[in-house]
């Protein structure tokens, strides 16, 4: 089965910039798209179709995507975004796989 | 709006069977791509299963693959996972999901804990 691997874990100080990638087989035919998680609650879609924002999510969530390789970027990053956030994307199978979850602290 | 509201969690015996329902509203459920997805105590998200609108496709994960049959009910918009042959690597917070390529809306979650 796929797999997709993120980085357990980055900080990012109150306004600058993060980008949290994403890499997988899965990522090379089908889009990746990204949930965000807060303690206690379900995740929430931030980003799919690789770079299509849902509504009301705020434009500073961007997603981009190379090769088996996708990234999410919060771009002047708030208290609020502090959260785990999964990349996901679907196989041949038809089968989903969620990536291991990138914790991000705003410092 | 769009509502998926779970039901049916709670603690069982290792071996034992659970069914847990989700009751979807606010979209047309029946045109829906359906998903289970758990997530165990301090871990991270799991794809589970899988329906299609009709429910006549369904994929699995090989960690519930022949134990978990997922199922929907189109005529009273509910979603289904009859859990058997519970193992206590099982326990989670069981979500209803929507979406066929990405996962849109997601219900709050039932838990299901297996423990003697």
């Amino acid at each position: 089965s796929s797999e997709l691997t993120q980085d357990p874990a980055v900080s990012v100080a109150l306004g600058q910039t993060v980008r949290i990638t994403c890499q997988g087989d899965c990522l090379g035919t089908y889009y990746a798209s990204w949930h965000q998680q807060k303690p206690g609650q379900a995740p929430v879609l931030v980003i799919y179709g690789r770079t299509k924002r849902p509504s009301g999510i705020p434009d500073r969530f961007s997603g981009s995507s190379s090769g088996n390789t996708a990234s999410l970027t919060i771009t002047g990053a708030q208290a609020e975004d502090e959260a785990d956030y999964y990349c996901n994307c679907r196989d041949n199978s038809g089968n989903h796989v969620f990536g291991t979850g990138t914790k991000v602290t705003v410092l | 709006q769009v509502q998926l509201v779970e039901s049916g969690g709670g603690v069982v015996q290792p071996g034992r069977s659970l069914r847990l329902s989700c009751a979807a509203s606010g979209f047309s459920f029946s045109s829906s791509v359906m998903h289970w997805v758990r997530q165990a105590p301090g871990k991270g998200l799991e794809w589970v299963a899988v329906i299609s609108d009709d429910g006549r496709n369904k994929y699995y994960a090989d960690s519930v693959k022949g134990r978990f049959p997922i199922s929907r009910d189109n005529s009273n918009n509910t979603l289904y996972l009859q859990m058997k042959s519970l193992r206590a690597e099982d326990t989670a917070v069981y979500y209803c999901v929507r979406g066929e390529y990405y996962f849109d809306y997601w219900g709050r979650g039932t838990l299901v804990t297996v423990s003697s």
